[in-house]
């Protein structure tokens, strides 16, 4: 089944904008999806279908995916936007979920 | 509102069983399918298991396949995982989730989650 490799850790002024990273083979042919997860929370979704926001999700939070990599941009970062985030695709040909290894964003 | 409130949580031996719950409300269970997902001490997500709204198509992930047995009860808006024959890496927060509508390709709504802890 699918591997969604992101990278451990991103730091981020407060104001500036954060990226991360979400890579699988041909990642750009799926639908990808994401969640936060704050310290000692559940996962919420943040973004769906790639590019999708859910009622209540500010603006600042966007996605984008295309060949092997898909990525979800925190714009205008805040203290409050420190969290893990998850990719997070569904694997067809098993009917398997498939979660990514999570970034753990850092406001610095 | 969607609620999810998961149940069953506690600590285990090795090799025994345990069996989570998940009472759903706020939304008409029956047309939802349902997940487990668990999430070890300090480490990412990792999808346990799914089963459809009726009931008749589950998938596992192969960590506990053969072992987990995923159920729902419609009357009762209630989800279940019988765990059996658990491990330590068993260990984790398990959380349950709604499926999607449409594609079902991801889970929009989470509840809080039990822990289960597999020690002797």
């Amino acid at each position: 089944s699918s591997v969604l490799t992101q990278p451990p850790s991103v730091s981020v002024a407060p104001g500036k904008t954060a990226r991360i990273t979400c890579g699988g083979n041909n990642i750009g042919r799926k639908s990808v999806h994401w969640y936060q997860q704050r310290p000692g929370q559940a996962p919420v979704l943040v973004i769906y279908y790639d590019s999708a926001r859910p009622s209540g999700i500010p603006e600042r939070f966007s996605g984008s995916n295309s060949g092997n990599t898909a990525t979800l941009t925190i714009s205008r970062v805040e203290a409050g936007d420190e969290a893990d985030y998850y990719c997070q695709v569904w694997d067809s040909s098993s009917d398997h979920y498939v979660f990514g290894t999570g970034t753990k964003v850092t406001v610095i | 509102q969607v609620q999810l409130v998961e149940s069953g949580g506690g600590v285990v031996q090795p090799g025994r069983s345990l069996r989570l719950s998940c009472a759903a409300s706020g939304f008409t269970f029956s047309r939802y399918g349902m997940h487990w997902v668990r999430q070890a001490p300090g480490k990412g997500l990792e999808w346990v298991a799914v089963i459809l709204d009726v009931g008749s198509y589950k998938y596992y992930a192969d960590s506990v396949k053969g072992r987990f047995t995923i159920s729902r009860d419609n009357s009762k808006k209630t989800l279940n995982l019988q765990m059996n024959s658990l491990r330590a890496e068993d260990t984790a927060v398990y959380y349950c989730a709604r499926i999607s509508e449409g594609s079902g390709s991801y889970l929009d709504y989470w509840g809080q989650g039990t822990l289960v802890i597999v020690s002797s």
